[in-house]
Order: structure tokens, then C-alpha cells, then sequence
């Protein structure tokens, strides 16, 4: 049972490249998340999807984006990375009914830009 | 603006000493309040808590939610090197958004 599995596991880079991170559950949930980490500040929420089709800004949505692929698929975008989007990001996934249940997190992405 | 202050940031603890991790909350549409443990990887579920009052107890580990003032504990008691962690609380709400405190990182020395 693999659960919540994001690709990749370590990212390098350039200032004003982009990239897409990829997020994956197995466990039919409807509700999906994008976590931001930095050292001392906690998960931060980028964006979250309550379903599949709908998608919400959450506490740092600027220099993102994020697709609902399907229910079982959400990616984030980033446009042109900077330095300041150097960190460990995680995604999330609960089933149920909304804000009823535990959420489960895939292993994260340590993203650097450099 | 949803808003999760969690206290102490930090604490330095010797084995067997009990704690209190408070966790105080403003979240529109409040629906439960979860606690995770994070070891240097993805945070593990600790804790759901949906009414006022009532304790849940796992082993050493019990937390407890006042609806009423908006605050959670997790309370450790006899800790151990092994609970040494970054303790996160996160009130979920039931449009789905869920948030997470700055998380009290626990330091436990033999």
C-alpha cells in the first residue's frame, strides 16, 4: 500500500527555471494539499483541492500552481523558482468527510534553487 | 485570517518529566484539531480531536480541546529520549483547509 507518493525526492534548480511537482494517492481521498517547510515556520499551506475540480489558495499561494489532474493526482507548478522557494515541500492527502479525518503525507521534496 | 499559535516554541526536557504543549486557535467553519509528531521526515498522526472535554489517550500521550476558548493541549508524561520531535497541531476545517501551527519542538536529554 504505497499511500501518498510525491516525485522527485531532490531538486536542484536555476533561478527562474520551472518545474512541476508530482503527488500521487492511492487511497481514494478527496481531499489533496501542497505544504511548504522552512527551517523554524512549521507547514505553511500553499494550495489545497476539498475534490477533484476544485482547487483553493491556501497561506503562500504567490510563485504557484497546482493542477486536481483527477482524484487520485495533484501537482504543483512552480513558473520560475527562486531562491526564495528553496524548500522541503510536502503534499497531503485525507479522505472522508472535509476537516473529519487525519491527513497522510507523502515523504517530501527537498527543492533547492540556486 | 485563520491563525494557529502553538507554545512553547521550544523545550528542553530530562527523562521521566511530564510536558504540556499548548496549541490555540482561529479557524473559520472549525471542525477538528489534529497533532502530528515529525522526526526529521513527514509528520505522523498523533491525534483527532471534534469535541470539548473529552481526553484521548494513546500510551503516554493524551490531548484534550476547549471549543469554547479555542485551545488544545498535548500533554507527555514520563517522557523519553524517543519523544524527542517537533510536536504540530493543525485545526482542520470543514470546507477541507488545513493549517498547522509552527510546530513546539521537544528536546527530552537522558
Amino acid at each position: 500500500n504505497a499511500g501518498v507518493t510525491q516525485t522527485p525526492k531532490f531538486q536542484v534548480l536555476k533561478t527562474g527555471q520551472s518545474m512541476t511537482l508530482q503527488c500521487a494517492q492511492d487511497m481514494n481521498h478527496n481531499s489533496m494539499y501542497w505544504y511548504r517547510q522552512d527551517p523554524g515556520m512549521g507547514l505553511r499551506l500553499i494550495y489545497y483541492s476539498a475534490s477533484e475540480g476544485t482547487t483553493d489558495k491556501g497561506e503562500v499561494p504567490n510563485g504557484y500552481n497546482v493542477s486536481r489532474l483527477n482524484k487520485r493526482e495533484f501537482s504543483l507548478r512552480l513558473e520560475s523558482a527562486a531562491p526564495s522557494q528553496t524548500s522541503v515541500y510536502f503534499c497531503a492527502s485525507s479522505g472522508g468527510q472535509a476537516g473529519n479525518t487525519e491527513a497522510f503525507f507523502g515523504q517530501g521534496t527537498r527543492l533547492t534553487v540556486v | 485570517e485563520d491563525k494557529v499559535v502553538q507554545s512553547p516554541l521550544s523545550l528542553v526536557v530530562h527523562e521521566g518529566d511530564t510536558v504540556t504543549l499548548n496549541c490555540s486557535y482561529e479557524v473559520t467553519n472549525f471542525r477538528s484539531l489534529l497533532w502530528y509528531k515529525q522526526e526529521k521526515k513527514a509528520p505522523t498522526f498523533l491525534f483527532m480531536l471534534t469535541s470539548s472535554g473529552i481526553e484521548k489517550k494513546s500510551g503516554r500521550l493524551s490531548s484534550i480541546l476547549d471549543k469554547k476558548e479555542l485551545f488544545s493541549i498535548l500533554n507527555i508524561t514520563a517522557t523519553q529520549t524517543g519523544d524527542s520531535a517537533v510536536y504540530l497541531c493543525a485545526p482542520a476545517s470543514n470546507t477541507g483547509k488545513l493549517i498547522f501551527g509552527q510546530g513546539t519542538t521537544l528536546q527530552v536529554k537522558p
